[in-house]
């Protein structure tokens, strides 16, 4: 199975900065990776399908880039509302999997 | 609106069994594959399998063969997840998800259940 790794694992910003997450793939997955977002208590939200499409009603600031083994979350300007866990998911191959998480902390 | 409305929080023993239910509304029950998904406390995201609402065939994870049956009733457009020999490690939040596309597969996910959280304890 395709191994999805993410960094860092954790990230400490300030609201207005610049946030860049991570996520390798141990196998080429062209453009076949979506990117979540998960608040404590509820269920993951669909950022970014097929690397970078944003999908229905997400905010311009979250932009998803890469294809391959490398991409990149970058959120251009952190609202207090992103401190959250954001997961990549790769659809290239069976089974489905997903990274381990990268934990965006308020500084 | 499109929504997937799961079962409530349940308790089990080991060894016993668990049944979870998916009830999907706002669209063609049909037309879009279905998937569970599960999380450990404090853990990340695992998938566990795919239905297909239409025939009702399946696909699963391969550490889950033999102990997971998902099955569909069309009538109520109600999907299930049955997870037999409950360990602890199972005790989790299982939640169902539909996929962005109908016509894709697998796929990224759009519409999540709001997650059930199973309890496996002596």
């Amino acid at each position: 199975e395709i191994v999805l790794t993410q960094s860092p694992a954790t990230l400490s910003l300030s609201p207005g900065e610049r946030a860049t997450l991570s996520c390798r793939a141990s196998r080429s997955l062209s453009s076949y990776l979506a990117w979540y977002q998960q608040k404590p208590g509820q269920a993951p939200r669909l950022l970014i399908n097929d690397a970078s499409n944003r999908a229905t009603g997400i905010p311009a600031r979250f932009s998803g880039s890469g294809s391959g083994t490398d991409f990149t979350l970058t959120i251009s300007s952190l609202e207090p509302e992103d401190f959250a866990v954001y997961y990549c998911q790769q659809r290239s191959n069976w089974p489905i999997t997903f990274g381990q998480g990268t934990r965006l902390e308020m500084k | 609106q499109v929504q997937l409305v799961q079962s409530g929080a349940e308790v089990k023993k080991p060894g016993a069994s668990v049944k979870v239910s998916c009830k999907a509304s706002g669209y063609p029950f049909t037309s879009y594959y279905l998937h569970w998904v599960r999380q450990a406390p404090g853990q990340g995201l695992e998938w566990m399998g795919i239905i297909n609402p239409s025939a009702g065939t399946t696909n699963y994870a391969q550490k889950f063969q033999g102990r997971v049956t998902m099955t569909r009733d069309t009538s109520t457009s109600t999907v299930y997840m049955e997870v037999s020999s409950l360990r602890s490690e199972d005790t989790a939040v299982y939640y169902c998800a539909r996929p962005l596309r109908p016509a894709i597969t697998p796929d990224a996910f759009d519409i999540w259940g709001q997650g059930t959280m199973v309890t496996v304890s002596s």
